[in-house]
This record gives structure tokens, sequence and C-alpha cells, in this order.
């Protein structure tokens, strides 16, 4: 069964720096799609950026970008210039053609 | 457009009492979800459907019913509510086949079962 794991429960990040949250997954397909998907207090839930596993370029949009290394079944998230409205909950989910798995999340504060 | 809303987005139920969440889409997409989320597990997949007048079991289906008699609509039923019930649910919607297309989530209802 596909997995996805994000080891890091909860972050911080001081604004306008630089944050890295991670997502690893488990899979034996070689066509699939990885999503990032945003959770802020108001609970909606927000895509962010999504990665199909057959481009090697990475996905960027705006100041969020990700670094996805297929070989080692790596898929994490770089915010850059982090702002106050980026606080919230980081979901990674993992889709091929029978299954949408979500990680468990990870919960980044932006600090003044 | 107003996307994905869902009716209540909160409601306290009573074990045993039943209850029906509404979920509505006006991007007129194939495909709709149930999922739940509790604390340090992500979101689950109650129930989904790929059309009108379609559903299918996801992950954690005991327990809930669905309908989507409109294409626009997916309902999510509780005949019986239980206190492990108790969970924040979401509905979601995509244009293509769930696996692989961007998902769009409404604003989730809280449900709490005493």
């Amino acid at each position: 069964a596909q997995t996805v794991t994000q080891s890091q429960p909860e972050m911080s990040v001081q604004e306008a720096e630089t944050v890295t949250l991670s997502c690893t997954y488990d899979t034996s397909e070689s066509n699939y799609y990885l999503f990032w998907y945003k959770q802020p207090p108001s609970r909606q839930m927000i895509l962010v950026i999504r990665q199909e596993a057959y481009k090697q370029q990475n996905a960027t949009e705006n100041r969020f970008s990700v670094n996805f290394q297929k070989a080692a079944k790596s898929f994490s998230l770089k915010i850059s210039d982090s702002q106050l409205g980026d606080t919230a909950m980081y979901f990674c989910a993992f889709a091929d053609g029978q299954n949408f798995v979500f990680g468990p999340g990870t919960r980044l504060s932006v600090l003044p | 457009n107003a996307g994905v809303t869902q009716t209540p987005k909160f409601r306290v139920l009573k074990t045993g009492q039943s209850m029906t969440l509404l979920c509505a889409q006006d991007m007129n997409h194939e495909y709709m979800y149930w999922y739940r989320q509790d604390p340090g597990m992500g979101l689950r997949l109650i129930h989904y459907s790929v059309g009108e007048g379609t559903t299918a079991k996801g992950e954690v289906p005991d327990g809930y019913n669905v309908s989507r008699l409109k294409k626009q609509n997916f309902l999510l039923g509780l005949e019986s509510a239980a206190p492990s019930q108790t969970s924040v649910y979401f509905c979601a919607s995509s244009r293509d086949r769930r696996s692989t297309d961007t998902q769009y989530f409404g604003p989730g209802t809280r449900l709490t079962v005493l």
C-alpha cells in the first residue's frame, strides 16, 4: 500500500526566511502525482503545488518550490520569503491510478 | 463561482442520532469525495463518486452512507452517530479521475458526537 510520511510534526520559521518541509512516500508505481496542500486556521484546504512524476523539472509557484527526488521517493516543499499568512498545516499527498493518500501533516508557524 | 460549499459548518449530535451533510459544487466536476480529518492522521477517504448516480467506498466507509442524485451535490449520511465519528469532515471535487487531478475542497464541517 502507498504511504506518505511527513517526519516533522511542527516547524517554525522567522518571517522573510526560508523553510523546507519534508515528505517521503512509498510506491511501486512509476507514474504518479504529488501535491502539497495548505490548511490555514480557517480549515480550508488549498492546493499549493503539484508535481507529475514523469517530469524531471521541479514545480514552482511563486515563493513555493519543490525538490522532487524520484529515486529517493522524496518530495520536499521550500517556502521562500516566509510570510505570516503562510502559517498553516501543510499536507503532502500522493496519487496514482488507484489511490489518493495524504500524509499526517506538518504544522508551520511563521514568527514575526 | 462559489467552488465547493458544505452545510452545516458545525453540528453537535447525541449518540444514536442521524444527520446528513450536504456538499455542493458549481464547477461541473465529475468526481466528488468525502474525507474525515482527525488529529495526527491527515485526511482519510470515506466515500467517493465518479459521476451522477454512482458511489464507491473509500478507506473508512463503515457507519456512513452517501448519495449522488445530482451531479452538483454529494450527501454524506450518518444513520446512527457514534462518538468515534467526532471529526472534521471535508468534501472535495475534481474534474478528472481522483487519482491524478487536483482536488478542490470545501471549508469543512466540525461534527461532535456526545
